[in-house]
């Protein structure tokens, strides 16, 4: 089952815009992720935010989380062409014998020159 | 350093046959976790290997099975193929747990007719 939903399923913006996703879950976390997946390619790592951590910053990315709200969010700033992708949050959870990474449904960016 | 390389990138296979995917992690990362990603189910956790054990599994059946070497390279298997089991699969390392950052490979897109 999904632990975390992104909110838009859908997103499209200009070049320069910003870009903001969301994400929710379910059950307390010790970390949450951020992903980036090119058109049916491997995902690749953005940025982990620590349960006790509310805001985190790499380079043009902004990642908040609100534990009571059990929700994250991502800004991408004065966004480009290139960061058109799907965007998915992933939270830790304890399933049958250790711990896996639970992802959303995703987030599918379109950025247009 | 290399990056997360699978093989073979593109599989197509009938129902009922065998398929062996094959991953090899960062040189150093000894935690290798498969996940299965699907337009309707999205991503989801398969398993993980740690220095040559299985430290989780995923929901999933027993047609699906994995394993590691000593040099931490994994495979995977699945067993009497169906239609459902078209997927892009995706292995992943990391220094630590399931649930550290990972590292993705490109990823083998299986489709089963």
């Amino acid at each position: 089952s999904q632990q975390g939903e992104e909110d838009p399923q859908a997103l499209s913006i200009q070049e320069g815009e910003n870009a903001t996703m969301n994400c929710s879950y379910k059950t307390s976390i010790n970390n949450l992720q951020w992903y980036r997946q090119n058109s049916g390619r491997g995902l690749v790592h953005l940025i982990l935010i620590r349960s006790n951590e509310r805001e985190k910053h790499s380079g043009r990315l902004r990642v908040t989380l609100d534990t009571s709200k059990k929700s994250s969010s991502l800004l991408i700033t004065a966004s480009r062409a290139a960061d058109t992708a799907s965007y998915f949050c992933a939270t830790d959870r304890f399933l049958n014998s250790g711990y896996a990474l639970n992802f959303g449904k995703g987030t599918s960016l379109l950025v247009t020159p | 350093k290399a990056g997360v390389t699978q093989t073979p990138r593109y599989l197509i296979k009938t129902r009922g046959q065998q398929v062996t995917l094959s991953c090899s992690p960062i040189s150093g990362h000894r935690s290798v976790s498969w996940y299965q990603q699907t337009p309707g189910q999205g991503l989801q956790f398969l398993f993980e290997y740690f220095s040559e054990t299985q430290r989780n599994k995923g929901n999933f059946p027993g047609r699906f099975s994995g394993r590691q070497f000593s040099n931490s390279r994994s495979e995977m298997n699945v067993s009497t193929l169906e239609l459902g089991d078209s997927a892009l699969y995706l292995c992943a390392s990391s220094w630590g747990t399931g649930r550290s950052e990972q590292f993705f490979g490109p990823g083998t897109r299986l489709t089963v007719l």
